[in-house]
């Protein structure tokens, strides 16, 4: 079957790191996105991931495995805004249909 | 430049009556797609299309259909609509080669 696992919740202090694990079990891969949702809000798009390593985009960095079906999302210098939901999310082929894990709130303390 | 449009924003329907949600995106995207998300879940998909004139099942296609006339169009129907139709539905958009997928506001959909 096909099942992406990451933490339901997550807390963390303002001006803080915080990681996002994410593991996946798909039938297909082809990249590993990452999705930030508001309350009441849209997903917007946060990083993809199709090969091993680390990619960084201001504070926000994503990371693969693809050998343990495993990616992170790592937040750096927390702020208020950062408050939301953030999915992981598989393409399972070329047409880039994705599988979406349940979501991690993460909830941000002053 | 609007993005990803989509109307209506709310719905309120009785059981067995029909609706069509309506997706436009005016990023000359070849790929669409419908999603569902309900409370505490990710979101699911019902059924996108890769090109205007087509269309395919996605996770959960029961009790949907949909219709890409129109390459910046993507309707969505629901035929008879069920309790368990209750959902916030989000359409997206994407354009092929690239993973980036683009969303509406979404339509919160109540069916009594």
């Amino acid at each position: 079957g096909q099942s992406l696992e990451q933490p339901s919740e997550v807390t963390a202090v303002e001006g803080a790191i915080v990681q996002i694990n994410c593991t996946y079990q798909t039938s297909g891969f082809y990249g590993l996105s990452w999705y930030q949702q508001h309350d009441g809000g849209a997903p917007t798009f946060l990083s993809y991931n199709a090969l091993d390593g680390l990619e960084e985009t201001g504070r926000f960095s994503s990371f693969l495995s693809r050998s343990d079906s495993y990616g992170y999302l790592l937040l750096q210098e927390l702020q208020m805004k950062d408050s939301a939901s953030y999915f992981c999310a598989v393409n399972e082929d070329s047409n880039y249909q994705l599988i979406w894990g349940a979501g991690t709130k993460l909830i941000i303390k002053p | 430049n609007a993005g990803v449009t989509q109307t209506p924003k709310f719905r309120v329907l009785k059981t067995g009556q029909s609706m069509t949600l309506l997706c436009a995106q005016d990023m000359n995207h070849e790929y669409m797609y419908w999603y569902r998300q309900d409370p505490g879940m990710g979101l699911r998909l019902i059924h996108y299309s890769v090109g205007e004139g087509t269309t395919a099942k996605g996770e959960v296609p029961d009790g949907y259909n949909v219709s890409r006339l129109k390459k910046q169009n993507f309707l969505l129907g629901l035929e008879s609509a069920a309790p368990s139709q209750t959902s916030v539905y989000f359409c997206a958009s994407s354009t092929r080669g690239e993973p980036t997928q683009y969303f509406g506001p979404g339509t919160r959909l109540l069916v009594l």
